[in-house]
């Protein structure tokens, strides 16, 4: 099973950035998102396709329907410049897609 | 506050052994599976092994299936990576992890991670 992301997103602060994971019906299994700054180890940001853990800002929501799972950044900030990674599980087997790294200029 | 830090990272042989451990703390180890993913370095994260809450299943990555082991130790709340027939292409940063509950597999806390290097 394989979970496709754009390499890399670019985004204004203050505007909305969207970074997607495609894979096979993705939409019948839950999708998780991780955040991860240089040096640093990930961060979950979003499990179960759209809850947000204690601690992550509102700005950050998910969605997951069809072959595509959406992770959702409103008002970007400077401090959400990362590297995304979405993660599904598919036959006792964890799967991460091959990340995206936001940009915000 | 959830705690899981790794040690036993270092330079390797191809060819050679290393055992990684992961001390766990800040919660009831034994609630939850563990797992072990790394990360090669400017690459993606990519899952290798976990283990259920008593031991009796584990399930592994294709690419270290009969060379990689992991073990917890509950009485201790530390997990381990014993990793055998090491390859270059097993240089990486290993992190420790915990699965969240739920019913499917994903990762609520992270530790530091630790550097595996292997190369001659």
């Amino acid at each position: 099973y394989e979970l496709t992301q754009p390499p890399s997103v670019s985004v204004s602060p203050g505007q909305t950035a969207s970074i997607t994971c495609s894979g096979d019906k993705l939409g019948d299994k839950y999708v998780y998102w991780y955040q991860q700054k240089p040096g640093q180890s990930p961060v979950l940001v979003i499990y179960q396709d759209n809850k947000r853990p204690s601690g992550i800002p509102e700005r950050f929501s998910g969605s997951n329907s069809g072959n595509t799972a959406t992770l959702t950044i409103s008002g970007t900030q400077a401090v959400d410049e990362a590297d995304y990674y979405c993660q599904t599980w598919d036959s006792s087997t964890v799967v991460f897609g091959g990340g995206t790294k936001l940009t915000v200029l | 506050e959830v705690q899981l830090v790794e040690s036993g990272g270092g330079l390797v042989q191809p060819g050679g052994s290393l055992r990684l451990s992961c001390a766990a703390s800040g919660f009831t180890f034994t609630d939850y599976w563990m797992s072990w993913v790394r990360q090669a370095p400017g690459k993606g994260l990519e899952w290798v092994a976990n283990i259920k809450q008593d031991g009796s299943e584990k399930y592994y990555v294709d690419s270290v299936k009969g060379r990689f082991t992991i073990s917890r130790d509950n009485a201790k709340n530390s997990l381990c990576l014993q990793m055998n027939s090491l390859r270059a292409d097993d240089t990486a940063v290993y992190y420790c992890a915990r699965e969240g509950s739920g019913g499917t597999t994903f990762f609520d806390y992270w530790g530091q991670g630790i550097l595996v290097t292997v190369s001659s």
